[in-house]
């Protein structure tokens, strides 16, 4: 399968617990996006890359949030000091770096902070 | 800021039509539709690219209009399958490229 891939699919974590989520893109992608999507809304924007580089980070994301990406490939989300209100599906997806292109998305992370 | 779609729910029989409209408050590049089912990630449906062009994907099809900022997208002679909510994306004209998305319309199609 040359899908993105997100592990795990679930998760369930007491809060002030910290979870790291890994996401692997399809392989000649270079461009990773990270959304967070709650019941009922769209996927809200947390962060993206371009291979490597970490381009944008939602203003809106606590300091708690990390994204790496270390050799542009495989890329890791970690929230620390999970609250209750983190508790939310994380998506991520791949394209091209050509902004024509459409975005692949992963079956996503669900996130229950209990 | 994110694109507000509308309207934010429709019930349709079964080979009725639907438009769902995008607006933005950016000048847009791109826009890209997206239907997703409960329960599943998003799935592509199309891109249009600033020009104004206008798309068709089955019986699925959609505008962008450059000027207004805005796109639709058309269900025609709509089927069971449809149901989902469609999300729009959009990418700026300037700065950064990140692809952000709308608040969702969804579609239920009943028999």
């Amino acid at each position: 399968d040359t899908g993105v891939s997100q592990n795990p699919r679930h998760k369930i974590t007491k809060r002030g617990q910290n979870v790291t989520f890994r996401c692997d893109p399809i392989s000649e992608h270079n461009r990773l996006y990270w959304y967070r999507q709650t019941l009922g809304q769209g996927p809200e924007f947390l962060t993206y890359f371009q291979n490597e580089a970490q381009l944008e980070k939602s203003r809106l994301l606590s300091d708690r949030f990390s994204a790496e990406r270390p050799k542009g490939s495989f890329s890791t989300l970690e929230i620390q000091r999970t609250e209750q209100g983190d508790s939310a599906m994380y998506l991520c997806a791949s394209s091209r770096q050509e902004s024509t292109t459409e975005a692949f998305f992963g079956q996503g992370t669900r996130l229950t902070v209990v | 800021q994110q694109p507000v779609q509308s309207p934010q729910a429709v019930i349709l029989r079964e080979g009725e039509d639907a438009v769902i409209n995008c607006s933005s408050s950016k000048a847009l590049y791109s826009v890209h539709w997206y239907r997703q089912k409960h329960g599943e990630a998003p799935v592509f449906l199309m891109i249009l690219l600033k020009g104004g062009e206008q798309k068709g994907h089955e019986k699925i099809s959609a505008s962008f209009n450059e000027k207004k900022q805005q796109s639709s997208l058309y269900l025609t002679a709509s089927q069971l399958s449809y149901s989902g909510t469609y999300f729009c994306g959009t990418i700026s004209n300037f700065g950064n490229e990140k692809l952000t998305f709308g608040t969702g319309t969804r579609l239920t199609i009943i028999p």
